[in-house]
């Protein structure tokens, strides 16, 4: 049981560049979020999926795509990278989105945008 | 929307004392979660402990205790015996029961916590 695996663990990008962040898990959970960490803000949302095909926006999604075409996959995409971007990326799922039912991050993935 | 402040950006205890980090939500909900996470230098967000708002029990996890006080929309955490495993940041969280809101976790800014030997 690996639980939420993301890959990679750390990426440079060059300004423009697209990438897409894979997020994986193995437990069944209907419900994946992805929070980007920056210094001195906490994590904050940027899309979630409350199942597979159904996706929606965040705190902060300007930038980012997702989609969900499977139970275990949450892949987030940056179609052209900014500086702005440039921050620590974490997955998470549970089995639903009730506060009874805990959330399972992900190690994260440290973006740089150069 | 809900906002969690922790007002505390460092703090520093001795190892095998006590220390309490703060947190304050503001929120119009009246049934929610809040949970303190804890992220040691591995990035690892590893759940500490979590308060059903419709608790009035103070929620307890061995050496780590809540003080909630619903009223005064307080959620402090106490670690008692601190060990060196304890250096890390800790973030509180909030999440309403229901509604639109009920699929974001809202987090404070984090209070970096530093255990001396």
């Amino acid at each position: 049981n690996a639980g939420v695996t993301q890959t990679p663990k750390f990426q440079v990008l060059k300004t423009g560049q697209s990438m897409t962040l894979q997020c994986a898990q193995d437990m069944n959970h209907e419900y994946m979020s992805w929070y980007r960490q920056d210094p001195g803000m906490g994590l904050r949302l940027i899309h979630y999926s409350v199942g597979a095909g159904i996706t929606d926006q965040g705190e902060v999604p300007n930038g980012y795509n997702v989609s969900r075409s499977t139970t275990e996959d949450f892949p987030l995409r940056l179609l052209s990278a900014a500086p702005s971007q440039t921050s620590v990326y974490f997955c998470a799922s549970s089995y639903s989105n009730m506060g009874n039912q805990p959330q399972h991050f992900g190690d994260g993935t440290r973006l740089s945008i150069l | 929307a809900q906002t969690v402040t922790q007002s505390q950006p460092e703090m520093s205890v001795q190892e095998a004392e006590t220390v309490t980090l703060s947190c304050t939500y503001d929120t119009s909900e009246s049934n929610y979660y809040l949970f303190w996470y804890k992220q040691p230098p591995s990035r690892q967000m590893i759940l500490v402990i979590r308060q059903e708002a419709y608790k009035q029990q103070n929620a307890t996890e061995n050496r780590f205790s809540v003080n909630f006080q619903k009223a005064a929309k307080s959620f402090s955490l106490k670690i008692s015996d601190s060990q060196l495993g304890d250096t890390a940041m800790y973030f509180c969280a909030f999440i309403p029961y229901s509604g639109a809101g009920s699929y974001q976790l809202t987090f404070g800014k984090g209070t970096k916590l530093s255990v001396i030997p």
